[in-house]
């Protein structure tokens, strides 16, 4: 069956440290692939985003991703986090022809002073 | 500015109440979905919709139904509410003039039975 999975739940950085959100993948092929962002009290927003080509791709917000079929994975990363970065992310993944996304548990970032 | 909106952010209900969840989206889209958000589950999806009237089944479509009249408009409707409906809902839909996959949601409709 076809699956995502974050297996980070929470994770706490200091502001100003390097992040990484780990997202992996199960499918037959390899699914266009998606990271988005909930802040608190909101709906979710596209980061960025991987169909094919450069497997290093540049999101909004200082967001990049880098994906490895080797490894079935489809990581998040930014340099230096901010404050406002704090939030619930989600790595989604869809087949191609097939509009419905498949999102992972999500992992919420907590930054600490 | 692309707008997907909810009616109602937050409401409470008595279990076996009829509920009605709206959201309109003003982006053209033929493509809308109802999700359901729960702590540690992530997003799920309930029912989508590709064209006016139609409708298909998501991964949890048990206790929910539909209804899409207009393309800009994509209705859940919970029959008889329980209290394991007790969720948040978000409502999307789909462009895919960049490419499949961008989703706009809206905000959110929280939803507790009581």
């Amino acid at each position: 069956a076809q699956s995502v999975t974050q297996p980070d739940i929470h994770i706490t950085v200091s502001e100003g440290a390097s992040l990484e959100l780990r997202c992996n993948y199960s499918y037959g092929a390899t699914p266009y692939l998606f990271w988005y962002v909930q802040s608190p009290g909101q709906g979710l927003q596209l980061l960025l985003k991987y169909f094919s080509g450069d497997t290093l791709v540049q999101g909004i917000k200082g967001f990049e991703a880098e994906f490895k079929r080797s490894q079935s994975s489809f990581n998040l990363r930014k340099p230096s986090v901010h404050w406002s970065d704090a939030a619930e992310y989600f790595c989604a993944v869809a087949m191609f022809g097939n509009e419905k996304l498949t999102f992972g548990t999500g992992t919420r970032l907590t930054i600490i002073p | 500015d692309v707008k997907v909106t909810q009616s109602s952010r937050y409401l409470v209900k008595r279990t076996g109440e009829k509920v009605f969840l709206e959201c309109v989206q003003d982006m053209d889209h033929e493509n809308m979905f109802w999700y359901r958000q729960d702590p540690g589950l992530g997003l799920r999806l309930i029912y989508f919709s590709y064209d006016v009237k139609m409708k298909e089944k998501g991964d949890i479509p048990e206790g929910y139904s539909v209804s899409r009249e207009k393309k800009e408009r994509f209705s859940l409707i919970l029959e008889s509410a329980s209290t394991n409906q007790t969720s948040m809902y978000l409502c999307a839909s789909l462009s895919w003039a960049s490419g499949p996959g961008e989703l706009f949601f809206g905000e959110g409709s929280r939803l507790t039975v009581l």
